[in-house]
C-alpha cells in the first residue's frame, strides 16, 4: 500500500540555520499539507498546497517558513531561521482530492539548539 | 474559532469493557469530524469519519450536533486498540477549508 515518506526522520540544527524538511506524498495524491505538533501538544496546521499555491495557511506559517514542490515527486517545508519554539514533529501529509482522507507520513523530528 | 476538546488525557479500561472516548468540538457551520489513531511507533492513521458512518475495527462514532460532539465508542475494548486518538475536525467540503484542527488527544490503555 503507498505510504507518504519523509525524510530525515531526526534533525538537529543551530538556532538561526536553515532546514529543509522533505516529503514525498502518495503518487497520484494531490493535495498536500504540512503540520507540526510541538513535544506535549496538540498538532497544529500549517499549510496546505495544491496546483503549485498555497492554498490554506496558519497564523504559525510567518515568512520564515516556505513550501515548494520542486519536481513531480517532492514536497519540502524551508524554515529559514530556525528558533528554539521550531522544535517539533513535523508531519505531511496528502490527499487525492481536497475532500479526501489525509494520508499522514511518519514524521520529522526537529530539534532546535 | 473553531475548537476541538478531548477531556481525557488518558483512560485506562480492561480487555472486553467498553469504552468511550470523548470529542467535544466547536465551529460555527457544519463541519467534518474525523477520528485519527496513532499506534505506538505508527503515523497518524484515519480511523473513520462521521460521513462515511461506517464502523472501523468495531469503533463508531455518532456526530451530535445538538451537543457538539463526536465521541467514540467500542462496546467490547481488545488490547490491541491501546494507541493515542486525536478527534479532529475540518470544514465541509464545500467551504473550501481542509485544515484539520486537532484535539490533544487521549491515550487508551486496555489492560488484559
Amino acid at each position: 500500500e503507498p505510504e507518504v515518506t519523509q525524510t530525515p526522520s531526526h534533525q538537529v540544527t543551530q538556532m538561526g540555520q536553515e532546514v529543509i524538511l522533505r516529503c514525498v506524498p502518495i503518487s497520484n495524491h494531490l493535495y498536500f499539507y504540512w503540520y507540526r505538533q510541538i513535544l506535549g501538544q496538540k498538532v497544529e496546521f500549517l499549510v496546505s498546497f495544491y496546483n503549485n499555491e498555497i492554498s490554506e495557511k496558519s497564523e504559525i506559517f510567518d515568512d520564515q517558513f516556505s513550501v515548494e514542490r520542486p519536481d513531480g515527486s517532492n514536497f519540502t517545508l524551508k524554515i529559514r531561521s530556525t528558533k528554539l519554539e521550531d522544535s517539533a514533529m513535523y508531519f505531511c501529509a496528502s490527499s487525492p482530492e481536497y475532500q479526501e482522507t489525509q494520508y499522514f507520513g511518519p514524521g520529522t523530528r526537529l530539534l532546535v539548539l | 474559532a473553531q475548537r476541538v476538546t478531548q477531556p481525557e488525557k488518558l483512560l485506562s479500561v480492561f480487555k472486553g469493557a467498553p469504552v468511550e472516548l470523548k470529542c467535544n468540538y466547536s465551529y460555527s457551520g457544519s463541519p467534518e469530524l474525523f477520528w485519527y489513531v496513532q499506534y505506538s511507533r505508527q503515523r497518524l492513521q484515519l480511523l473513520l469519519r462521521h460521513i462515511s458512518r461506517e464502523s472501523i475495527k468495531g469503533f463508531t462514532a455518532d456526530l451530535n450536533k445538538g451537543e457538539t460532539s463526536f465521541h467514540l465508542k467500542k462496546p467490547f475494548a481488545q488490547e490491541e486498540d491501546s494507541a493515542m486518538y486525536y478527534c479532529a475536525l475540518s470544514g465541509a467540503s464545500d467551504t473550501g477549508r481542509r485544515a484539520l484542527t486537532f484535539g490533544s488527544g487521549t491515550r487508551l490503555q486496555v489492560q488484559p
